[in-house]
């Protein structure tokens, strides 16, 4: 069966410092990657998305970036955070083809002080 | 017109009665939908897909799709105060190679 993990489970930065979470799934190949993010009683908001390695597309221009070195892995980054980058940080996946349900990891509670 | 459309709520149900939460999408190509439930603090997670007109049903809920009208909906029967939660509804962006798309969602909340 397949298991998505995502690391740290929560986490307190300073605004200014960098951000690394990352994301991994097992028990499948090639699937479609995802980095959703849900500010606090709000909907999630798709940052961004990769159908395979190198390949990312971004959502919305802002201070983070996204990586797919590994097919099971996806990271995102920031080199300096802001305090609107608060939220709930959530990976999924999705076996490759667009019209196939997501399933989400544990989520990252980041919040930006 | 925004592509996937929820009533945020909240949605206050008596125990044991119907809940019934809607959702309409604005894409007439769109083919698959799927219901979320997001307890708080919790990610998503999925409860019912649907991809053809009509009903399906899976225990105590019920997804229904009506692709003429654009709408689909999410009935849960005998509700407990367990259901309480955000039910996400999640649609096609438009009918082509893209991810997709989340409503807002609908607070739940079932009263004992």
């Amino acid at each position: 069966s397949q298991t998505i993990h995502q690391w740290p489970a929560t986490l307190v930065q300073p605004v200014g410092s960098p951000l690394s979470l990352e994301c991994t799934v097992e028990g499948t190949s090639n699937p479609n990657l995802y980095w959703y993010r849900q500010a606090a009683g709000r909907g999630l908001q798709l940052l961004f998305y990769s159908v395979g390695i190198g390949q990312i597309s971004s959502e919305v221009p802002q201070n983070l970036s996204a990586s797919r070195p590994q097919d099971r892995q996806f990271i995102l980054s920031s080199k300096k955070l802001l305090l609107s980058d608060s939220g709930f940080y959530l990976c999924a996946w999705q076996a490759s083809g667009w019209d196939n349900e997501q399933f989400f990891g544990p989520g990252t509670r980041l919040t930006v002080l | 017109q925004k592509e996937v459309e929820q009533n945020s709520g909240p949605l206050s149900v008596p125990e044991g009665a119907i809940a019934s939460l809607n959702c309409t999408y604005s894409d007439r190509g769109s083919q698959s939908f799927f219901w979320y439930r997001q307890y708080s603090g919790k990610s998503p997670e999925l409860i019912m897909f649907i991809y053809s007109n009509g009903d399906k049903e899976d225990g105590r809920f019920t997804a229904q799709l009506n692709k003429a009208s654009q709408y689909v909906s999410l009935l849960i029967r005998d509700s407990q105060p367990s259901d309480s939660a955000t039910y996400l509804c999640a649609g096609p962006r438009n009918s082509g190679n893209t991810p997709l798309v989340f409503g807002k969602g609908t607070r739940l909340s079932v009263i004992a």
